[in-house]
Formats: C-alpha cells, structure tokens, sequence
C-alpha cells in the first residue's frame, strides 16, 4: 500500500522556538494532504487541508501565522509550529489522499508528538 | 448526532472472543464512512471506506456494516486474536466536504 513518512516522531523544544515537521508521500502523488491534531483522551482534529501549489486552507480557530503549512511539491507537506509554547503540545499527524478521489482511504504517518517546555 | 461517536471507549476480550464495535455519524448529506486500525506506534491503517446504505464489507474475520439512514456503522472481529489489539477510528465524510470527522476510537486489547 501506498506510504506515508512523518518524522520527527518526537520533538522536544523550548518555549519560542519554531518547530518544522514533514510529512512525504513516498511512493504516490499526493495533491491534497491534511494535518491534524490529537491532544489526550480526543479525536484526531482537522487543522488545516494542505493543497500543493496553493495556499492551506485553515479550519476554523486554527491560527494560520502559528501554524505554517507548506505543500511546495506532490510529494512534501510541512507545519511549522512558530514561537512555539507549552499549550501546543500535542500529537500532530499528517495524511494524503491519492489523487481522484473524495472518499478514497486517506495514508497517514506516523505521527510527531511535540512537547513544548 | 452532529458528531462522530464510538462506543465502547475500550474494549478488553480474551483470544477467541468475537466482538463489535459502533460508529455514530450524522446522516445528514452522508457522503462516506471509513474504519482505520491505529496499532500504537504505528500509522493509522485503512480497514474500510463504505458509501452505500446496507453495504458490507469483509476483510479476513474483520467485518463492517453500514446503515445510512439511521447514522451508525458496526465493526465486527471474529475469533479475536492478540494482534487484533489496537484502537479502531471510524470517520464520516459528508456534504461536499472532502474532508473527514472522526470519532474518538475504540480500544481494543485482546488477552491470551
């Protein structure tokens, strides 16, 4: 099946500092990746639907000047978590949808669990 | 139901017991449900992605039904295994929205 690679797997950083994470689609095109979060006890929420080539489109009460989503190729989606404090640590995953489909599987990575000190 | 919902929260069954799980979703501009099997460290894997009211789908002794009308979907394991254990999603896909709501999981762990 179709791979998805997300690393760091865990990042540990202090407050203010910026944190990037990846996330490839390793054997597939992936027009449309989706970055969620996961914090204890909740479901995996939507954060923002990366589009290569195009700006991210943000769900609502996600900041988009905290959170920078860049999709500059089929293959690559970034967050970049800027001035980074203790209130976003969390679980963040990231997953593409192959091209052509609405409803089709989504392939996720593995997951990159931030914690902020 | 405005959300998707999952019952049990978790789940504890010895080798060989079958059991199921239930999704929740709104039925409302219902486009599709998908089931996932997250094992812990691993990536969240696709079971299933079902869209028409009455659909059954079978993977091995991994069985899913779906009932748009009423908004539920139930996961069924048969003769549970211990690598059976694992927290199992579901996620509902509705409206013209590609994107997916997803439930808070089922936590399965299956003992010898």
């Amino acid at each position: 099946g179709a791979v998805v690679s997300q690393h760091p797997s865990r990042v540990i950083c202090k407050s203010g500092t910026s944190v990037k994470i990846e996330c490839r689609s390793l054997d597939f095109q992936a027009t449309t990746m989706f970055w969620y979060r996961q914090f204890p006890k909740q479901s995996l929420m939507l954060m923002a639907t990366s589009n290569e080539g195009s700006k991210a489109t943000y769900e609502q009460g996600v900041e988009k000047d905290k959170f920078l989503i860049n999709h500059a190729s089929l293959t690559l989606s970034t967050l970049t978590v800027t001035s980074a404090h203790p209130e976003d640590s969390s679980f963040y995953i990231c997953s593409a949808r192959a091209a052509g489909t609405r409803t089709g599987e989504l392939f996720f990575g593995e997951g990159s669990r931030l914690t902020v000190l | 139901i405005l959300n998707v919902e999952q019952s049990p929260q978790s789940l504890h069954v010895q080798e060989g017991d079958s059991t199921n799980f239930t999704c929740s979703f709104p039925s409302s501009n219902f486009y599709a449900l998908h089931w996932y099997r997250w094992e812990t460290a691993k990536s969240p894997e696709a079971l299933f992605v079902m869209t028409l009211n009455g659909d059954e789908k079978k993977k091995g002794r991994i069985s899913a039904t779906l009932n748009t009308k009423e908004g539920y979907s139930y996961l069924y394991i048969k003769g549970s295994q211990p690598e059976d254990s694992a927290t199992y999603l579901c996620a509902s896909n509705t409206g013209t929205a590609s994107k997916l709501t997803f439930g808070t999981g089922t936590r399965l762990q299956v003992t010898l």
